[in-house]
């Protein structure tokens, strides 16, 4: 058990779009889901936690109104970058908590261009 | 904030070897884990490790929280080995992860 996905799980897009990325718990419920980003052979940054039913909390220097995160249930949670543009492009992944434990289970992330 | 610092950053091993892998940290932590990113991207939990010993395999993994450190150890390695190992750590007790540095290990048939 524990599995993550994500989807997409590679999206192109042009400057100035929006893009939304799901990431769903599919075996559990997942109390805290987490936003992380990974630049091309650099470590993951952590971008955002959000609980189920409530507002998200972001890392310092993370755009809230860049990166929307919406977590609507215990198995999905949203990422959308708003008006997208090629900094943005970099390897989105998520993760999930199960409740009253603390291991984190990785979606498979997925890569975006900004062209 | 807090610094993770992993060594080596890079590693070449003849396929059959051993490796340590160290993980330093600058601050008092609530949690530590390590993973490895496959060359695929995903990330596959190996150890959630605050302290003690414990082994999975041919894998085993040590924290030393005192000493602000841990060591990954991996045995008979095989070219599967191959990827990116990561450790991370929570101060918060929200499990709010901070990565190290990464060590990139490639093994050779």
């Amino acid at each position: 058990g524990a599995v993550v996905s994500q989807h997409p799980s590679w999206v192109i897009c042009k400057s100035g779009t929006s893009v939304k990325i799901e990431c769903r718990s599919l075996d559990f419920q997942a109390t805290t889901m987490f936003w992380y980003r990974q630049f091309p052979k650099q470590s993951l940054m952590l971008m955002a936690t959000s609980n189920e039913g409530s507002k998200a909390t972001y890392e310092q220097g993370v755009e809230k109104d860049k990166f929307l995160i919406n977590h609507a249930s215990l198995t999905l949670s949203t990422l959308t970058v708003t008006s997208a543009h090629p900094e943005d492009s970099s390897f989105y992944i998520c993760s999930a908590n199960r409740e009253y434990q603390e291991t984190q289970y990785f979606g498979p992330g997925t890569r975006l261009l900004v062209l | 904030g807090i610094q993770v610092e992993q060594s080596p950053p890079d590693l070449i091993l003849q396929e059959g070897a051993n490796s340590t892998l160290r993980c330093n940290f600058s601050d008092s932590v609530n949690n530590l884990q390590w993973f490895h990113q496959n060359p695929w991207g995903q990330l596959i939990n190996l150890f959630y490790i605050p302290s003690g010993t414990k082994q999975n395999g041919r894998l085993s993994a040590t924290t030393v929280a005192t000493e602000r450190y841990s060591l990954l150890y991996i045995s008979s390695s095989q070219t599967t080995d191959s990827g990116v190992y990561f450790c991370a750590v929570d101060q918060t007790g929200a499990n709010n992860l901070f990565f190290g540095t990464g060590t990139r290990l490639t093994v050779i048939p």
